[in-house]
């Protein structure tokens, strides 16, 4: 089956921005919908971005998403940076065979 | 909106078997596929397998075969997450996550997560 990458952690300040990706080992990026979770220490996954680069209710437009086909890889893009921010981001996609999550991100915001 | 409660934690020795469970309130639960994800200490998320609630059609991640089964209740709108036999190795929080859209279309995109249910095997 095919994996997801995604850098091991990430940091940056409070008020930036930063990107998270998500590069699919195999297969076309855009054949199955991204969806993009976040874990806080201590809690349960929620979700930030599903279907690519939609928002649940309640998630801040601050949060996005993209699919880049030329690199194949989807990201997470998190503009003005609270500490609340400071979690585990796992993108996550499917196909026939099953259901892949990428490895996590750690985030954090110093 | 359905939030879904799983059972609580649990300390087994190896070779015990373990059914944990996974109960949706709102509306019509029954009508979702429900996935059991496992986080080993430390680690990232892993698919076991997904299954619905209103036949008990599953799908199965190859790795976990053998190891553990999948079942619901709809009426009791409760999905279950089962081992026979087990193993230390088991040890993990295991969450449940239900598939955003309802009925018997296969679509793994989550939407609601359990609060997870922390299995300890040790002897």
């Amino acid at each position: 089956n095919f994996m997801l990458s995604q850098p091991h952690s990430v940091s940056e300040s409070p008020g930036k921005t930063i990107t998270i990706s998500c590069t699919r080992s195999s297969g076309t990026v855009a054949d199955n919908y991204v969806q993009w979770y976040q874990q806080r220490p201590g809690g349960s996954p929620t979700t930030v971005i599903y279907e690519d680069n939609e928002r649940p209710s309640g998630v801040p437009d601050r949060f996005s998403g993209s699919i880049d086909v030329s690199s194949n890889s989807a990201s997470l893009t998190i503009s003005g940076l609270m500490t609340e921010d400071e979690a585990d981001y796992y993108c996550q996609s499917f196909d026939a065979r099953g259901v892949v999550f990428g490895g996590g991100t750690k985030l954090t915001v110093l | 909106e359905v939030h879904l409660v799983q059972s609580g934690a649990v300390v087994k020795k190896p070779g015990d078997s373990l059914r944990i469970s996974c109960k949706g309130s709102g509306h019509s639960f029954s009508s979702y596929w429900v996935a059991w994800v496992r986080q080993l200490p430390g680690k990232g998320l892993e698919w076991m397998g997904s299954v619905y609630l209103g036949d008990s059609d599953t799908r199965n991640n190859p790795s976990f075969r053998g190891q553990v089964t999948l079942s619901a209740d709809k009426s009791l709108d409760v999905a279950y997450l089962q081992w026979d036999s087990l193993e230390a190795s088991d040890s993990a929080i295991y969450y449940c996550a239900k598939q955003a859209s309802p009925g018997a279309y296969y679509l793994p995109l989550f939407d609601s997560w359990g609060q997870g249910t922390l299995v300890t095997v040790s002897s």
